[in-house]
C-alpha cells in the first residue's frame, strides 16, 4: 500500500519567516495531493491541493510543489503569522479498489510560529 | 466548500456500552465516506471506507465486528463502537467524498472517552 512520509515532525519559525514541509510517497498511481491544517481538537481543513498534472500551485502565502519523478511534494508558507501555528498533514490520494480515491496521510508537522 | 456534520462531538461512556457516531454530508451527496481514528499527536489512520448501499471496506487490523459501519443513505454514515473499552478512547473523524471535485471534507470529530 501507499506510504507517505513527512518531515519535519516539528518546526519552529519566527514570525515573518518561511516554513517548508516535505513529503514523499511510494505509490506511483497517486494523482492528487491535498494538504490539511488541523488546530488542536478540531477537524482537518483543506488548505491547498495539487494534482499530478501540475508541478506547482500557489494561493497567496501558501504554495505547493510536486515532483512526480522523485515522488515528493512540499508545502511552502511565506511570511508566517502566529495563526499559522497548527499541525499540517500532507496526503497522497490514489485510485482504490472500489473505484474511489484512497487517501493516505503523512505523520504530521507541528508548526509553531513565534511572534 | 462543503459541509460535513459529525455528531456527537464528545462522548463519555462506561466500559461495555456501545456508542454510535453519525456523519452527515449536509449540502452534497456522498456515496463514499471514510472513518478515521486519531490518537493524540498522531496522524489520521483510516479505519474503513463506507460505501452507500454496500458493506464497508475495513483496513487491516480493524475489527469489523467491533466497529460497525452503516451507510444507508447518500448523506449519512454511522460508526458504532460496540462494547467499548478504555483502549477504544480516541478521536474519531469522518470524511465525505465530494465526487465532483474528488475532495474529502471532514467532520468536526468525536472525542470518545471510555471509563
Amino acid at each position: 500500500g501507499e506510504n507517505v512520509e513527512q518531515h519535519p515532525s516539528t518546526l519552529s519559525v519566527q514570525e515573518g519567516d518561511s516554513a517548508v514541509i516535505k513529503c514523499t510517497y511510494s505509490d506511483s498511481a497517486s494523482n492528487y495531493f491535498p494538504w490539511y491544517k488541523q488546530e488542536l481538537g478540531k477537524r482537518p481543513q483543506l488548505i491547498i491541493d495539487i494534482r499530478s498534472n501540475v508541478g506547482e500551485k500557489k494561493d497567496q502565502r501558501i504554495a505547493v510543489t510536486l515532483n512526480k519523478t522523485a515522488k515528493h511534494f512540499s508545502l511552502h508558507i511565506t511570511e508566517t503569522q502566529p495563526e499559522d501555528s497548527a499541525v499540517y498533514f500532507c496526503a497522497a490520494s490514489a485510485p482504490g479498489a472500489g473505484g474511489y480515491q484512497k487517501v493516505t496521510f503523512g505523520t504530521g508537522t507541528k508548526l509553531q510560529v513565534i511572534p | 466548500g462543503a459541509v460535513v456534520s459529525q455528531h456527537p462531538s464528545r462522548v463519555i461512556c462506561k466500559s461495555g456500552t456501545s456508542v454510535k457516531i453519525e456523519c452527515r454530508s449536509l449540502d452534497f451527496q456522498a456515496t463514499t465516506m471514510f472513518w478515521y481514528r486519531q490518537f493524540p499527536k498522531q496522524s489520521l489512520m483510516l479505519m474503513a471506507t463506507s460505501n452507500e448501499g454496500s458493506k464497508a471496506t475495513y483496513e487491516q487490523g480493524v475489527e469489523k465486528d467491533k466497529f460497525l459501519i452503516n451507510h444507508a443513505s447518500l448523506t449519512l454514515s454511522t460508526l458504532t463502537v460496540t462494547s467499548a473499552h478504555p483502549e477504544d478512547s480516541s478521536f474519531y473523524i469522518c470524511s465525505a467524498l465530494k465526487l465532483a471535485k474528488n475532495i474529502q471534507y471532514f467532520g468536526a470529530g468525536t472525542r470518545l472517552s471510555v471509563l
